[in-house]
């Protein structure tokens, strides 16, 4: 089991904001160290979408934002499409198990 | 642009051992660190560790050790993960993908592979 705790699902209607949100602790995202959000899309490769807790790689819309606070972190799509129905995971580094970690994941639906 | 091409599928009977390849181009190999990602069926991403490309040097994961091994060509800029004594539960993909900040505490990957799916059956 996963030292970084994700919500199973979520949903939206297109056009709606959602949040996904990773809760940690002091080994990990408590301590101050970066979180990184990935998108993946079924049957496809992971896709990184955010870096360093706020930071989009290029060619991401501005539609994903990331933020951190504490030993949590979240990621913010706005504008929701139908093409972003997708599975999201975020990763951080956790003391304890010597490196990165990636969260249980959150399974995106846009109703 | 940057490219990471895993090869194909592989079938294996419990026991037996293989080797998956990630051949990279679009970029300097020796540059970033190149790191492996399972995702067993149905399931979530799990870290097993990476390789320094310049040193050769690999960090595995918790429970990634004894059976699991990075490698590198750098002749033709591929990099190997190597799996013995293959158990039913081996059965996943496997992802190479490129990483940064790898000997920090933020390493993050930015490019990723298609994904190799190995299946460990008799």
């Amino acid at each position: 089991q996963s030292v970084l705790t994700q919500p199973p699902s979520v949903s939206g209607a297109p056009g709606q904001r959602v949040t996904i949100s990773c809760t940690g602790s002091s080994s990990n995202i408590g301590a101050g160290y970066d979180v990184h959000w990935y998108q993946q899309l079924p049957g496809t490769a992971p896709k990184l979408l955010i870096y360093a807790n706020t930071n989009r790689p290029s060619g991401v819309p501005d539609r994903f934002s990331g933020s951190k606070s504490g030993t949590s972190a979240s990621l913010a799509i706005t504008g929701l499409q139908a093409a972003d129905e997708a599975d999201y995971y975020c990763q951080s580094y956790d003391s304890s198990l010597g490196g990165p970690e990636f969260g249980t994941g959150t399974k995106l639906t846009v109703l | 642009q940057v490219q990471l091409v895993q090869s194909g599928s592989e079938l294996k009977q419990p026991g037996a051992s293989v080797k998956v390849s990630c051949k990279a181009s679009g970029y300097t190999f020796t540059s970033y660190a190149m790191c492996w990602v399972r995702q067993a069926p149905g399931q979530g991403l799990q870290w097993m560790g990476w390789i320094n490309t310049n040193t050769g040097k690999p960090t595995y994961a918790q429970g990634f050790t004894g059976r699991f091994v990075f490698s590198l060509d750098t002749s033709v800029i591929t990099a190997y993960l190597q799996i013995s004594s293959l158990k039913a539960e081996d059965t996943a993909v496997y992802y190479c993908a490129r990483g940064k900040y790898c000997s920090s505490n933020s390493c993050y990957s930015d490019s990723w592979g298609q994904g190799t799916l190995v299946t460990v059956s008799s």
